[in-house]
């Protein structure tokens, strides 16, 4: 199965932006839709938002509608997820995960920690 | 998009099966097959158990199983072994956006 690799950890001031990336190790990012889903500290799992990575077209989940950008670059076959004017409560291990079929992820990046603090 | 709603725990004595539901609307779980199931060991990375409510993919146990009545999905785990213990996770469509629940956390007494 093809591995997914995400960016390293971030810390960021509140009001910043961060920008995680998740490439395929071993295969193309074309032959997937990915979506983003972070877990805040002792917290359950939310859905962020996804790409088709072949059309380049995101959708998001409607708390994150402004704030976040999702994106597919596909010449460096990588998928990017930025969120903007973070707060404390943006503080959270953000993965990346395919999605074979919708709503099913299959295939989880390790899950990179972003810390926000002044 | 509201949550979709969990118990936040069950338990069950090793051999027994146990069932957590996941309670949603109209708008997800009740008006599409696209419900799935994930398991979450401490420190881990999510891993699914079921997708479009009753699939499994292949190398999971077939000790679980999902099923959906209405609004509400379910997932069964039969012959409860200790590996079990973990929280689990519904999740759903609901037209162009996807809601996760809350959690339960399964406890093998």
């Amino acid at each position: 199965q093809v591995q997914l690799v995400q960016s390293g950890a971030e810390v960021k001031k509140p009001g910043s932006s961060v920008k995680v990336s998740c490439k395929p190790s071993g295969g193309s990012l074309t032959s997937h839709t990915i979506s983003w889903v972070r877990q805040a500290p002792g917290q359950g799992l939310e859905w962020m938002g996804r790409i088709m990575t072949v059309l380049g077209i995101p959708n998001f989940a409607q708390n994150f509608q402004g704030r976040v950008t999702i994106t597919a670059d596909i010449s460096t076959n990588t998928a990017y997820m930025e969120l903007s004017s973070l707060t404390s409560d943006d503080t959270a291990l953000y993965y990346c995960a395919s999605e074979p079929t919708t709503a099913s992820f299959d295939n989880w990046g390790q899950g990179t920690l972003v810390v926000v603090s002044s | 998009q509201s949550a979709l709603t969990q118990p936040a725990s069950v338990s069950g004595s090793p051999g027994q099966s146990i069932t957590i539901s996941c309670a949603g609307t109209r708008s997800d779980v009740g008006s599409y097959t696209l419900v799935s199931w994930y398991q979450q060991h401490p420190g881990k990375v999510p891993k699914l158990l079921i997708y479009e409510v009753t699939k499994r993919p292949s190398g999971v146990s077939s000790r679980f199983s999902g099923s959906k009545s209405g609004n509400t999905a379910s997932l069964t785990v039969s012959g409860l072994q200790a590996e079990d213990e973990a929280v689990y996770y519904c999740c759903s469509f609901a037209g162009s956006t996807t809601v996760f629940g809350g959690g339960t956390q399964l406890t093998v007494l």
